[in-house]
């Protein structure tokens, strides 16, 4: 059982084009991060976010946590083809302590 | 600063031959560390983590082990390859309470 599913598996979009990637769980997260991998590297953090309702922004991409702490999303506005990746949604449930998971991920592909 | 080592970078092995990955962190004491494995632009499987020397939890049953002999080393390991391990494994570290995990460079499994 995926603790952390996201959606969508895969997307391909042009250059310009908004776009959202959701991770949802039926657990409770005492945290959750998204992260950004490429091909043949390990991932690396672009932001945490730890309180229901949370809401972030990183440039062009923004981040929010849901109120229960059970979903997050991501939201890339006039998506860049810099953008191509691989994202990932990671968190520890409450009462699972050090435990760290990770979704399936959404495999972006933003085309010029 | 912190620094994470993973080796070798990539491996090609029998079926059946013993394996041995190893991970050192540098810079920090007493990390949480972690080992994934990753399908090709899937997302991570957690595997083992340890929240301390000689501490292991397992998340998956399978051919392969981990070891914690020092405070900031981290080996995987198995006695005998199979096909179905090939992937590419990931070593990471965070400090205890922290929300952000840190990766090394990974390394492409490759099971013949």
């Amino acid at each position: 059982t995926q603790l952390l599913e996201q959606s969508p598996q895969f997307l391909s979009i042009q250059e310009g084009e908004n776009l959202t990637v959701y991770c949802n769980s039926s657990s409770v997260f005492s945290s959750l991060q998204w992260y950004r991998q490429e091909p043949g590297e390990g991932p690396v953090l672009l932001v945490t976010v730890v309180t229901g309702g949370e809401v972030k922004k990183l440039k062009r991409l923004t981040f929010q946590f849901g109120d229960a702490r059970k979903d997050s999303s991501l939201h890339i506005t006039a998506a860049q083809p810099g953008d191509t990746g691989l994202y990932l949604c990671a968190g520890g449930i409450e009462t699972s302590g050090s435990r760290l998971t990770f979704g399936e991920g959404t495999q972006l592909t933003v085309n010029p | 600063s912190q620094t994470i080592h993973q080796w070798p970078a990539t491996l090609v092995q029998p079926v059946g031959s013993p394996l041995s990955l190893e991970c050192t962190v540098e810079g920090t004491s007493n990390p949480n560390l972690y080992w994934y494995r990753q399908a090709a632009g899937r997302g991570l499987q957690l595997l083992f983590y340890s929240v301390g020397i000689g501490q292991i939890s397992s998340e998956v049953p399978q051919n392969l082990s981990a070891s914690r002999p020092q405070d900031r080393q981290f080996i995987l390991s198995s006695k005998k390859l199979l096909l179905s391990d090939s992937g590419f494994y990931l070593c990471a570290w965070r400090k205890p309470g922290a929300t952000e995990a840190f990766f090394g460079q990974g390394t492409r499994l490759t099971v013949v």
